[in-house]
């Protein structure tokens, strides 16, 4: 089956430094690609749709600026949160759709952790 | 909109039956159901298609209202490893894969 595979699994950083997320679609291609923020017992929230060659969709509420995302090929999404604050640890989930069907692959996820 | 899901927990015995339901206040395209354990990502269950169908994986089924919006994840004679915490994902319009996650069913099944 389709694999999603997010790198780093965890990261911990220094409050406002810059952490980038990738998600590589390993034997699809991905025109979309989706990210979650999870925050402790809660459900995924989406942050925004990736589009490779264009623009990313945000949801209401999202800073543009601060979760800038990247989908320059058709395997790679990259989330960046610039300028991280203890605020932003959380979660991250990518995800990205199959080809044969329609459901959702998704990455093994990343923590971050600001101190 | 996120859908509502309920119960918010159920704690069960190995071998007794669940159900979790997931409704949304609008239109739906399809419903997606997902397992996460704690510290992973989730794990795809089953999809649900607007057309009122009913599916079924193992011992792990699920069914469709399009009418009411509704959708029932059924666990029947559970299994230690059936613990984790169940979502269902709403998608409105065909094929754009955004989903809305509902806030989560945290299941436990004891020995």
């Amino acid at each position: 089956g389709a694999v999603v595979s997010q790198h780093p699994s965890w990261v911990i950083c220094k409050s406002g430094t810059s952490v980038k997320i990738e998600c590589r679609s390993l034997d699809f291609q991905a025109t979309t690609m989706f990210w979650y923020r999870q925050f402790p017992k809660q459900s995924l929230m989406l942050m925004a749709t990736s589009n490779e060659g264009s623009k990313a969709t945000y949801e209401q509420g999202v800073e543009k600026d601060k979760f800038l995302i990247n989908h320059a090929s058709l395997t790679l999404s990259t989330l960046t949160v610039t300028s991280a604050h203890p605020e932003d640890s959380s979660f991250y989930i990518c995800s990205a759709p199959g080809q044969l069907n329609e459901k959702l692959f998704f990455g093994s996820g990343t923590q971050l952790s600001v101190l | 909109q996120q859908p509502v899901q309920s119960p918010q927990a159920v704690i069960l015995r190995e071998g007794e039956d669940a159900v979790i339901n997931c409704s949304s206040s609008k239109a739906l395209y399809s419903v997606h159901w997902y397992r996460q354990k704690h510290g992973e990502a989730p794990v795809f269950l089953m999809i649900l298609l607007k057309g009122g169908e009913q599916k079924g994986h193992d011992k792990i089924s699920a069914s469709f209202n399009e009418k009411k919006q509704q959708s029932s994840l059924y666990l029947t004679a559970s299994q230690l490893s059936y613990s984790g915490t169940y979502f269902c994902g709403t998608e409105i319009n065909k094929g754009d894969y955004k989903l809305s996650f509902g806030a989560g069913t945290t299941v436990t099944v004891r020995a």
